[in-house]
């Protein structure tokens, strides 16, 4: 069975503090994302990667940075989390071509205090 | 930038009747995604359409892409309080695999 696994479900960490959010995949898809949900706002594009070593912005990267060292493996860093990073964050990969559509992890609602 | 927008935001309804949910956008996508999430739990994909006009079915779910790859529907006949979760619409546009999300719609059924 074909898996996006994300490190953690919930997570609660204090303003200030860097977060770590992991996600794995082994379907062997070069893309991966991360996403953000918010209630009214449905999911938003924080970044993407089409490569190891490659990363590209999304609609919201302010605040985030990623990492991808390896195919199967891409990591969310928030460098100071904030109260308004509290969300649910959401790992998705993809095949390039052809798009078969995205495989999503369960998530990681993140909570900032 | 490519936009989709979903209507209904929000239905309610009992179980045994029928609803069609809605992706419309003013832009042209090469496919369109369907896929329903769970409370808690990730997106999961249901269908993708590429060519204009495409229906496909998946039982009791009938989904419907437009002529001119603008639009996308999703029919559910006879539904059931299993079909309740949040469906989202999205869109392969111009910049190849990156996906437009519309903002999704909340089905609640109810028995």
């Amino acid at each position: 069975d074909v898996k996006v696994t994300q490190s953690s479900r919930y997570l609660v960490k204090r303003t200030g503090e860097k977060v770590f959010l992991e996600c794995v995949q082994d379907m062997d898809h070069e893309n991966m994302f991360w996403y953000r949900q918010d209630p009214g706002l449905g999911l938003r594009l924080i970044y993407f990667s089409y490569d190891v070593k490659m990363k590209e912005k999304g609609d919201i990267p302010e605040g985030y940075s990623v990492s991808r060292e390896k195919k199967e493996r891409f990591s969310l860093i928030l460098e100071s989390a904030s109260t308004n990073q509290t969300s649910m964050y959401l790992c998705a990969s993809s095949l390039q071509r052809p798009n078969y559509g995205y495989t999503f992890g369960s998530g990681t609602r993140l909570t900032v205090v | 930038t490519q936009l989709l927008e979903q209507s209904p935001q929000f239905l309610s309804i009992q179980e045994g009747e029928n609803l069609t949910v809605y992706c419309n956008s003013s832009s042209v996508f090469s496919s369109l995604q369907w896929y329903r999430q769970e409370p808690g739990e990730g997106p999961v994909l249901l269908v993708t359409v590429v060519t204009g006009g495409e229906v496909k079915k998946l039982k009791r779910l009938t989904f419907q892409f437009g002529d001119a790859r603008k639009d996308s529907s999703l029919h559910i006949t006879a539904a059931q309080p299993g079909d309740t979760g949040l469906y989202l619409c999205a869109g392969e546009g111009e910049y190849g695999n990156k996906l437009v999300f519309g903002a999704g719609t909340i089905l609640r059924v109810k028995s």
